[in-house]
């Protein structure tokens, strides 16, 4: 598989349960970054979390890295129908490049 | 809260013709960029563009692509001689320096018929 595989492609949940999304990559990097993407419309910024974090936060927000396992996992919690929308993991190695993983699809049902 | 902006929101042109997506950066930032997402695939990198010169470029970014920086606030993408298969949601980015967050713009619908 390429770098930045989202795992599941696809999640269904109900409004107020936590929403998990995982990301694999292959190569070394410098940082990983999630992004969210309503339908045809841009990426908006999630959360840069860096080689040498494990953890980071941001409101409903969590991000945690494992770079022995070359994975990184995201959780909404207490999710809302508003946070329907294609999430997706970015590597970034050398140089300022970012590889796009394929996206989970979420769905928060109300 | 700055944001990259970008025009046209949608464009649709024959095959052959030429194509110009304008962008605007992020004010004080240095480093841009271009991607592509075609219909229901990945997003791609196309270029990085860096003190007036293009830093990085991917298979995609061939001789019927070119960037320019014309003007201290706009950053373009032209596309010579368009094909179907270059039909797809452009997306220009910046970021303040390297290895920091990168920021996108919406995006420019590009339809070629």
């Amino acid at each position: 598989s390429q770098q930045g595989e989202e795992d599941p492609q696809a999640l269904s949940i109900q409004e107020g349960e936590n929403a998990t999304m995982n990301c694999s990559y292959k190569t070394s990097i410098n940082n990983l970054q999630w992004y969210r993407q309503n339908s045809g419309r841009g990426l908006v910024h999630l959360i840069l979390i860096r080689s040498n974090e494990r953890e980071k936060h941001s409101g409903r927000l969590r991000v945690t890295l494992d770079t022995s396992k070359k994975s990184s996992s995201l959780l909404i919690t207490a999710s809302r129908a508003a946070d329907t929308a294609s999430y997706f993991c970015a590597t970034n190695n050398a140089g300022n490049m970012l590889t796009f993983g394929g996206g989970t699809r979420l769905m928060v049902k109300p | 809260e700055p944001e990259v902006t970008q025009t046209p929101s949608h464009q649709v042109t024959q095959m052959g013709q030429e194509v110009i997506l304008r962008c605007v950066p992020i004010s004080n930032h240095l480093y841009f960029y271009w991607y592509r997402q075609i219909l229901g695939q990945k997003v791609e990198f196309l270029v990085s563009f860096y003190n007036n010169e293009i830093s990085e470029k991917s298979e995609i970014f061939d001789d019927q692509f070119s960037v320019e920086r014309p003007d201290g606030s706009n950053f373009t993408l032209k596309i010579r001689s368009t094909k179907l298969e270059d039909s797809a949601m452009y997306f220009c980015a910046s970021s303040a320096t390297v290895g920091n967050t990168i920021y996108f713009g919406e995006g420019s619908w590009l339809t070629v018929v």
